[in-house]
């Protein structure tokens, strides 16, 4: 299947930092990303849609100032957690659509962020 | 009203012997696409299988295989076989047809025993 970075996988931070998220698509142009945010023991939530070149679209209450996403290129979408408090502490998600066929969408491996 | 409901939070299965999980999807919308995807504890979400609403026929992947019921709305995620290695999260997903976005259900925990 299709193969999907995501760094870093584990990252600690102090409240009030900002953290960078990098998503890769290594062997497929995606023009259109996801992040999702799951909780323990808890299905995964859509916090944003990514498309390369244009703004992302966001879910209803996901604050967009605070989760800022950058689809640079048809391989890298990233997403900022700004100011972080420790709320925000959970297990970051990527995926990227491949299209034709069955258009599935591949996982990156995910990014556990605790704010400490 | 959910899109996809996954009635079995967790279950049990032997080593070697099958497994069915179960998967039940509400839309209104004909053209829409199934999926199964598998979270070991590691984290990362794995695809497993698929399945369009147009398919005439059940999905199958290796030991994966999807028992799609149109009618009854369901696509039950059958493992065939199973090994030590299933044991993971197993989460039924669809996307409708007009949409980009795929809803999940809640997640079926399965335990292979030796």
């Amino acid at each position: 299947g299709a193969v999907v970075s995501q760094h870093p996988s584990r990252v600690i931070c102090k409240s009030g930092t900002s953290v960078k998220i990098e998503c890769r698509s290594l062997d497929f142009q995606a023009t259109t990303m996801f992040w999702y945010r799951q909780f323990p023991k808890q299905s995964l939530m859509l916090m944003a849609t990514s498309n390369e070149g244009s703004k992302a679209t966001y879910e209803q209450g996901v604050e967009k100032d605070k989760f800022l996403i950058n689809h640079a290129s048809l391989t890298l979408s990233t997403l900022t957690v700004t100011s972080a408090h420790p709320e925000d502490s959970s297990f970051y998600i990527c995926s990227a659509r491949r299209g034709g066929g069955t258009d599935t969408q591949y996982f990156g491996p995910g990014t556990r962020l605790t704010v400490l | 009203a959910q899109k996809i409901t996954q009635t079995q939070p967790g279950m049990f299965v032997q080593e070697k012997e099958a497994v069915t999980l179960d998967c039940t999807y509400d839309t209104s919308d004909p053209s829409y696409g199934l999926f199964w995807y598998k979270q070991p504890s590691s984290g990362e979400m794995i695809f497993l299988i698929y399945q369009g609403s147009y398919d005439q026929q059940n999905a199958t992947e290796g030991r994966y295989s999807l028992n799609f019921q149109k009618a009854r709305k369901s696509a039950n995620l059958v493992i065939s076989a199973s090994q030590l290695g299933d044991s993971a999260m197993y989460f039924c997903a669809m996307r409708e047809g007009g949409s980009e976005k795929l809803v999940f259900g809640k997640g079926t925990k399965l335990t292979v025993n030796p």
